[in-house]
């Protein structure tokens, strides 16, 4: 268990729909950081954000949008959604700054996004 | 262009034996990070093993070492003693410093490692 949540664990929607992913990170950490594992692309960094702030945008389409929580949780919403966006969306966080010793990213468990 | 090359799409080892699983990576900074993750069937991402590019020694933890050869920018993990557990997915990832501190990790295509009895 990495300490990072993350709900719902699946989804099934349909085209032109909105969802909200959810994501609780460790307690402690700051950073928080959205992925998206696609059978195509990989794994693809979308955003991150630190303290509430954004940290740095990656490959994030227009149709989504994050933010963070004073609670320090976070939520990527996904808008009008295509086929294309049926992927694993992990959620992760990270110890960030001089103290951090690797800086690695505890992953969540992924939120299964199904288009239909 | 990419940053992070895992160029073996699946990898297939006999239990108890040794496998290498390659990665090469592009960067121009002189301090960056290169982690190992691995993605078994159940989705999760776990973290492996980790080398900063300052580290005089190769990482080591338990069954997995880090065999970091600097000037060729590769970074591979073996695996000690493959166990039918390892089969998963393993990915290669590098953070290295960015404008406005970033501390994301950039990814590999990973490779498909299976373990035979």
């Amino acid at each position: 268990d990495s300490g990072v949540t993350q709900t719902p664990k699946h989804l099934i929607t349909a085209t032109g729909q909105r969802v909200t992913l959810r994501c609780s990170p460790r307690s402690g950490d700051l950073s928080v950081y959205w992925y998206q594992q696609s059978l195509d692309q990989g794994l693809q960094f979308l955003i991150q954000y630190y303290n509430g702030e954004e940290r740095a945008k990656g490959n994030i389409l227009e149709r989504f949008s994050a933010q963070q929580f004073p609670d320090l949780h976070s939520e990527l919403n996904l808008s009008s959604l295509e086929l294309g966006d049926s992927a694993l969306y992990f959620c992760a966080s990270s110890v960030v700054g001089a103290t951090a010793e690797t800086g690695e990213l505890f992953f969540g468990e992924g939120s299964r996004l199904t288009v239909l | 262009a990419q940053k992070i090359t895992q160029t073996q799409p699946g990898m297939f080892v006999q239990e108890k034996e040794a496998v290498t699983l390659d990665c090469t990576y592009d960067t121009s900074d002189p301090s960056y990070g290169l982690f190992w993750y691995k993605q078994p069937s159940s989705g999760e991402m776990i973290f492996l093993i980790y080398q900063g590019s300052y580290d005089q020694q190769n990482a080591t933890e338990g069954r997995y070492s880090l065999n970091f050869q600097k000037a060729r920018k590769s970074a591979n993990l073996v695996i000690s003693a493959s166990q039918l557990g390892d089969s998963a997915m393993y990915f290669c990832a590098m953070r290295e410093p960015s404008q406005g501190g970033s501390e994301k990790l950039v990814f590999g295509k990973g490779t498909k490692l299976t373990v035979n009895p």
